[in-house]
């Protein structure tokens, strides 16, 4: 079942700080956070696991509730650069080797 | 350098035309994907393999097929059952395991049916 992105799109001057968040029904074992830019490839952001595990880049904060099967991305001092889609993907058993990706948030970052 | 390499970039086809996109990996990984993009959809997952001449359907395989027999290569045959094909087409891998790690995603190819 596809988890549930929200906002869908946010708009920000340079400088400002976003919050991304990712919702599932169903218990997870691991969310995903990927970002993509306008016709290029997704590109791996972090990946957090139950327990509390994290794997990712350092400058990337996020945080996984498991009571509530709730991830989000925090996106402070936002550069230009930031500006791209994000996707969270989800993985319901450990080894599953299948995500199920979000619909996305356009995250646009303006000077 | 290691990656994966998806081809063709653009292909268009006519209605009732099979097309197959390609998917190679030099990363030495043993799982592979392919997802399909549709605007504001996100990403979709057709079909994912986690070892050679094994494969798994994902949440909308039908009118796709793909094959992996080898470990590099992980190719996907869109059919002519495929009911909107018209779509933006992603190959992924990563290395396996029990826990899903990073995805390391190609360039993508854009499929247009006329």
């Amino acid at each position: 079942q596809q988890p549930v992105q929200s906002p869908q799109a946010v708009i920000l001057r340079e400088g400002e700080d976003a919050v991304i968040n990712c919702s599932s029904s169903k218990a997870l074992y691991s969310v995903h956070w990927y970002r993509q830019k306008h016709g290029e490839a997704p590109v791996f952001l972090m990946i957090l696991l139950k327990g509390g595990e994290q794997k990712g880049h350092e400058k990337i904060s996020a945080s996984f509730n498991e009571k509530k099967q709730q991830s989000s991305l925090y996106l402070t001092a936002s550069q230009l650069s930031y500006s791209g889609t994000y996707f969270c993907g989800t993985e319901r058993i450990q080894g599953a080797q299948k995500l199920v990706f979000g619909q996305g948030t356009r995250l646009t970052i303006n000077p | 350098d290691g990656g994966i390499t998806q081809s063709p970039k653009y292909l268009f086809r006519k209605e009732g035309q099979n097309v197959t996109l390609s998917c190679e990996q030099n990363l030495n990984h043993d799982a592979m994907y392919w997802y399909r993009q549709d605007p504001g959809q996100g990403l979709r997952l057709i079909y994912y393999s986690q070892i050679v001449n094994d494969f798994q359907k994902g949440d909308i395989a039908e009118g796709y097929s793909v094959s992996r027999e080898k470990k590099e290569s992980f190719p996907l045959t869109v059919t002519s059952a495929q009911k909107n094909p018209t779509a933006f087409y992603l190959c992924a891998s990563s290395p396996g395991g029990t826990n899903t790690g990073e995805l390391f995603f190609g360039e993508g190819s854009r499929l247009t049916v006329l």
